[in-house]
């Protein structure tokens, strides 16, 4: 099983303030990685696709970046909306595995 | 655009056997792989299984032993059932599509189902 480990866990983040969020793969899975939000009460909601690759609708604050097994979302200029934990996921192996997430609060 | 909606028929005594449908409008369940997915209160996700291509699965290791997805495509909706359940069990379960076995991208809006005597 491919397991997937993000950090940090929280982060309390100001307005405008640039949000970094990394994911470890435990083997090397390419680009097949992507990137959820899910906000209190939602269903998760996919903001990149294949590591780096926007999603139509999807804000352009939001980006992605790596491969292998080490993987970055980016949100640049947090938007009190962006609170929400954010899980990556991997579709290279089965079973398909998640993050533990990381919840974002603004502060 | 593809809609998914779970239903099923709440709670569910411990030992018993849990069973969820999720009905697919706007798409069709012969493309496409269709998963179940599930989120105990305050937890992490969790990937079940999922179902493709007239009636080929894959399932989670941790739950295979228990674990039956099964699709209805005159209906077009696809079933969970997970037998032998216990308290772990009760969580909040998502239906979702994933376009060509990579990323989840419709959802449904999740059903909790609570596992109690």
């Amino acid at each position: 099983e491919i397991v997937l480990t993000q950090s940090p866990d929280f982060q309390s983040v100001t307005p405008k303030e640039k949000v970094t969020i990394t994911c470890r793969a435990s083997q090397s899975i390419g680009d097949h990685l992507h990137w959820y939000q899910q906000k209190p009460d939602q269903s998760p909601k996919v903001l990149i696709k294949y590591a780096s690759q926007s999603i139509s609708g999807v804000p352009s604050r939001f980006s992605g970046s790596g491969s292998g097994t080490e993987f970055t979302l980016t949100i640049d200029s947090l938007e009190a909306e962006d609170a929400a934990t954010y899980y990556c996921h991997q579709s290279s192996g089965l079973p398909r595995t998640f993050g533990q997430g990381t919840k974002v609060e603004i502060k | 655009q593809v809609q998914l909606q779970e239903s099923g028929p709440g709670p569910v005594k411990p030992s018993e056997t849990l069973s969820l449908t999720c009905t697919v409008s706007g798409g069709s369940l012969s493309y496409s792989y269709w998963n179940w997915i599930r989120q105990p209160p305050g937890q992490g996700l969790e990937w079940i299984g999922y179902i493709i291509n007239r009636g080929s699965t894959k399932y989670n290791p941790s739950l295979k032993s228990r674990v039956t997805i099964s699709d209805d495509t005159s209906k077009n909706h696809f079933s969970l059932r997970l037998s032998s359940v216990t308290a772990a069990d009760t969580a909040v379960y998502y239906c979702a599509r994933s376009h060509g076995g990579s990323h989840f991208d419709y959802w449904g809006q999740g059903t909790l189902v609570i596992v109690s005597s």
